[in-house]
């Protein structure tokens, strides 16, 4: 079993749909989650950073963890087509940090 | 506000040659990474330093070595590239290994043929 659990896609979803994107996990020490969004031939940027159970929100995007269930969500609203690129979650500890493998996400116009 | 910065962009290399991946950051990290992306793979960590004069191998550390002399630069060397080496790599770096998020370059494509 694999630490963080990713479904890789793709996805794809009308201009203003809404998209959920989740992540499993099974080390139950990871404390910090991350969602990062990679456009084509682009490195990782940060969209969204989190301590702990939760939700935060940050414009037309929501992320939650659910740490009970060992599970990460990022919702986008009224998606747009900009929004097409790969998600990639991140949790970590104090010193280590993983990866999901990403999901495909495409917006068609 | 460059962050940081990767090069070169692409490079196609021949079995057996070596070469340079050049990494700066400008933002007074200590940590720094470098991992590499394989389509469905995710991100897998080469090595990683946690300052000046010190690195530690990540999860694939095999035919690659690097060094950290300043804060600012982190080189990835390839020696003997194989097939098995073609790959994204990126280059990373973070205000701690865990409880900052970790901040990356645009990327190096490599092919070795």
């Amino acid at each position: 079993q694999k630490e963080v659990e990713q479904d890789p896609g793709p996805l794809s979803v009308p201009e203003g749909a809404i998209v959920s994107l989740n992540c499993t996990y099974s080390n139950s020490a990871f404390q910090y989650f991350m969602w990062y969004r990679q456009y084509s031939r682009k490195g990782p940027e940060l969209l969204m950073y989190t301590y702990s159970s939760g939700n935060k929100e940050d414009g037309r995007f929501t992320a939650q963890v659910d740490k009970s269930s060992k599970y990460i969500s990022l919702f986008i609203r009224d998606s747009q087509p900009s929004d097409s690129a790969t998600y990639l979650c991140a949790m970590s500890v104090t010193n280590d940090m993983r990866f999901g493998a990403g999901t495909r996400l495409t917006v068609k116009p | 506000n460059a962050g940081v910065t990767q090069t070169p962009k692409f490079r196609i290399l021949k079995i057996g040659q070596s070469m340079t991946l050049q990494c700066t950051q400008d933002m007074n990290h200590n940590y720094m990474y470098w991992y590499r992306q394989d389509p469905g793979m995710g991100l897998k960590l080469i090595y990683y330093s946690v300052g000046a004069g010190i690195t530690d191998k990540g999860e694939v550390p095999n035919g690659y070595n690097v060094s950290r002399s300043t804060t600012e630069d982190f080189p990835l060397r390839l020696e003997l590239a194989a097939p098995s080496q073609t790959s994204v790599y990126f280059c990373a770096s973070s205000q701690d290994r865990g409880r900052q998020p970790q901040h990356f370059g645009d990327g190096t494509r490599l092919s070795i043929l």
